[in-house]
C-alpha cells in the first residue's frame, strides 16, 4: 500500500481530458516536497512526463500537464490520443519512517 | 541523453544473493547534481524504489530493504552494482537502473532508465 494513492483507472474517448490525481499526506506532498510524474508503456521502461510538479522536459507533448495543491498532485491530459493508453506514476517524497522515495500505486489510462 | 544497461542474473535460488550491475554510457557518471539509482517492478504492480548512490559513494536504501541493500560504485568507470541479499519469491521483480536528477528540484526525478532486467527467486 503506498503513501501515495492513485485510482488504479481511469478512461477517456479520443480528444477529451482526464486527470489522474496523486493523493498524499503532510509527510510528503504537503511538506512542500516535489512532485514527479512518469509513464510507462506496455513492455517498457518508465519515462518521465513532469518533474518539479509542471515541468515538460524537451520532447513531451504540452498535452500534458502538471499541478500541485496542498497534499495532492494532478496528471491531466488534454486531446487524449491512443498512443497515451499507458500507466502513469507519481513520486515523490515521504520523510516519515527513516524517510524514502515514494511512487504512487499507478493508474491505467485506456482509451475508449 | 544518459544511456543505462542493466546486467546479473535472472534467476536465484531462495536466500541466495541478488546481484546487478549497471553501465552508464558517457561521462555523466562522474558529474555532479546526479544520483545513481535502482528501482524495480514486481509483475503487474507498481514501482518501488530500492536505493541510490552519488558518484562520491554517497548512499540511500530504501527503508523498507536497507538490512538487506548495498548499492556500490562498480570496479570499472561509470558502473554501479546493487546487492540484495537473502531473497525470496517476493523479490521477483524487473529491475530497473536510471539516472536521478538533483539539480533542479527538491526531490531527485529519474531522468533516463535502463531497459529493466527481470529477475526470478525460485527454487
Amino acid at each position: 500500500q503506498s503513501v501515495l494513492t492513485q485510482p488504479p483507472s481511469v478512461s477517456g474517448a479520443p480528444g477529451q481530458r482526464v486527470t489522474i490525481s496523486c493523493t498524499g499526506s503532510s509527510s510528503n506532498i504537503g511538506a512542500d516536497y516535489d512532485v514527479h510524474w512518469y509513464q510507462q508503456l506496455p513492455g517498457t521502461a518508465p519515462k518521465v512526463l513532469i518533474y518539479g510538479n509542471s515541468n515538460r522536459p524537451s520532447g513531451v507533448p504540452d498535452r500534458f500537464s502538471g499541478s500541485k495543491s496542498g497534499t495532492s498532485a494532478s496528471l491531466a491530459i488534454t486531446g487524449l490520443q491512443a498512443e497515451d493508453e499507458a500507466d502513469y506514476y507519481c513520486q515523490s517524497y515521504d520523510f516519515s519512517l527513516s524517510g524514502s522515495v515514494v511512487f504512487g500505486g499507478g493508474t491505467t489510462v485506456t482509451v475508449l | 541523453q544518459v544511456q543505462l544497461q542493466e546486467s546479473g542474473s535472472g534467476l536465484i535460488k531462495p536466500s541466495q544473493t541478488l546481484s546487478l550491475t549497471c553501465s552508464v554510457s558517457g561521462d555523466s557518471f562522474s558529474s555532479g547534481g546526479y544520483l545513481w539509482g535502482w528501482i524495480r517492478q514486481p509483475p503487474g504492480k507498481a514501482l518501488e524504489w530500492i536505493g541510490y548512490i552519488s558518484h562520491t559513494g554517497n548512499t540511500y536504501y530504501n527503508p523498507a530493504l536497507q538490512s538487506r541493500v548495498s548499492i556500490s560504485v562498480g570496479r570499472s568507470k561509470n558502473q554501479f552494482s546493487l546487492q540484495l541479499t537473502s531473497v525470496t519469491a517476493t523479490d521477483t521483480a524487473i529491475y530497473y537502473c536510471a539516472s536521478a536528477n538533483s539539480i533542479v528540484t527538491t526531490v531527485p526525478y529519474f531522468d533516463s532508465w535502463g531497459q529493466g532486467t527481470l529477475v526470478s527467486v525460485s527454487s
